[in-house]
């Protein structure tokens, strides 16, 4: 069965402070590993698509790696506009379902 | 250009009560899908579709239904409200379905009471 975690549950950084988000997925034959951004109250926003292992995608202070296993999104010296829940989803081979993880959710203190 | 569109935002049905939660995309989109999120279990596929006359259950389907008349519209209905369905609702769309990303709505929060 396809199955996404996202760890931590919560994390809360220090204006500046980087550090990383994990999620840890089994799939059938990965199709594509997907990070979304969600602001309270409001629907999930698109940040990268990420295929095969070794691949790395960079979005402002984002940085989204992918391996066999898990990917991580890295936040370099947050700032307080970066707090939201990241969300992370995949897509199996020969499925049209997308499978997505509870979310971590980050808070960054100015 | 509007993306994805649901209506209502708000919600409240009594327990048995039957609603329609609408979603329109202007992207020209194949594929359509309904999530609801609920605290501590993330999004979870209700239903899904990846062109009009063409539909499929997700992970939670019991209790809803759907159709795609045509490309653009693809409402979720709920039968027979019960407060197990109380949840935020949220509308995707993809271009193929495949390796896509998606543009979602801005959900619709619903309480059965």
């Amino acid at each position: 069965e396809d199955q996404v975690t996202q760890s931590p549950e919560a994390l809360r950084l220090q204006e500046g402070e980087s550090s990383s988000l994990n999620c840890s997925y089994t799939v059938s034959g990965l199709r594509g590993l997907f990070w979304y951004r969600q602001d309270p109250g409001k629907g999930p926003e698109f940040l990268f698509t990420l295929y095969s292992a070794g691949e790395e995608k960079e979005k402002e202070r984002l940085k989204a790696t992918l391996t066999k296993k898990e990917s991580f999104l890295h936040i370099t010296a947050p700032k307080p506009e970066d707090s939201a829940t990241y969300l992370c989803a995949v897509q199996g081979a020969g499925t049209y379902k997308y499978i997505f993880g509870t979310g971590t959710r980050l808070k960054v203190l100015a | 250009n509007a993306g994805v569109t649901q209506t209502p935002k708000f919600q409240v049905l009594k327990t048995g009560q039957s609603m329609t939660l609408q979603c329109a995309q202007d992207m020209n989109h194949e594929y359509m899908s309904w999530y609801r999120q609920d605290p501590g279990m993330g999004l979870r596929l209700i239903h899904y579709s990846v062109g009009a006359g063409i539909t499929d259950q997700g992970e939670v389907p019991n209790g809803y239904n759907v159709s795609r008349s045509t490309t653009e519209d693809f409402p979720l209905r709920l039968l027979s409200a019960a407060p197990s369905q109380t949840s935020v609702y949220f509308c995707a769309s993809t271009l193929t379905g495949e390796e896509t990303e998606a543009f979602f709505g801005q959900g619709t929060r619903l309480t059965v009471v």
